[in-house]
């Protein structure tokens, strides 16, 4: 277990709504990203971040912000919820062992715009 | 860029045998680490087994082990004895290590398990 911690884990909203989806760790890693997971495309990046305001896009960040002003917290905005970002929301984080690094992942956010 | 290639979106077995899920990646890189993650109907995401690129001996870990081939840029997972909890979704992802740690996934292989 990484202390991972999602909120909310589910959400229901109306279109044109925002959004924000909490990614909180207790245990000081460096990176952490923001996945969406949609049935036939697996898991997608939307955003990672490597540090402190450090942030950069993934492969389908159109529609998303990110922000990250402190180290244990990794905050995903949907600024005008649409349909198309309904989905599963994923966060993970990259834990450095003295043996490599591994990646673990939070419970996941079920978010439905409506 | 990085892909990741799950060949095989469907797979089955029989409970008690063995069954290979491959994988392929494309990359540059010479320094990654490659996963495999088992994704049960809860949806939560379990790190299965990892193998470093560096590393010529394949991963194990019980009944799951890899066969990792670097020149062909290839990394199959085989699950031995099979059992009805294996059944679940797998994704076989990628990470490169110097620059932008981006992890990046295949689509997926839904795994069952016939009794």
């Amino acid at each position: 277990d990484a202390g991972i911690t999602q909120s909310p884990r589910h959400k229901v909203t109306e279109t044109g709504t925002p959004v924000t989806l909490r990614c909180h760790q207790t245990e000081n890693h460096r990176y952490m990203y923001w996945y969406r997971q949609d049935p036939g495309h697996g898991l997608r990046l939307i955003h990672y971040s490597y540090g402190v305001k450090d942030t950069d896009k993934g492969e389908v960040s159109d529609g998303y912000s990110v922000s990250r002003s402190k180290t244990e917290d990794f905050l995903l905005t949907l600024e005008s919820a649409t349909s198309s970002q309904t989905s599963v929301y994923f966060c993970a984080i990259s834990q450095q062992w003295d043996s490599g690094n591994t990646i673990y992942f939070g419970e996941g956010s079920w978010l439905t715009v409506v | 860029a990085q892909t990741v290639t799950q060949s095989q979106p469907e797979m089955s077995v029989q409970e008690a045998e063995t069954v290979t899920l491959s994988c392929t990646y494309d990359t540059s890189e010479s320094d990654y680490y490659l996963f495999w993650y088992k994704q049960p109907p809860s949806r939560q995401m379990i790190l299965v087994i990892r193998q470093e690129a560096y590393k010529q001996q394949n991963a194990t870990e019980n009944r799951f082990s890899v066969n990792f081939q670097k020149a062909a840029k290839s990394f199959s997972l085989k699950i031995s004895d099979s059992q009805l909890g294996d059944a679940a979704m797998y994704f076989c992802a990628y990470i490169r290590l110097q620059g932008a740690q981006k992890l990046v996934f295949g689509q997926g292989t839904r795994l069952t398990i016939n009794p």
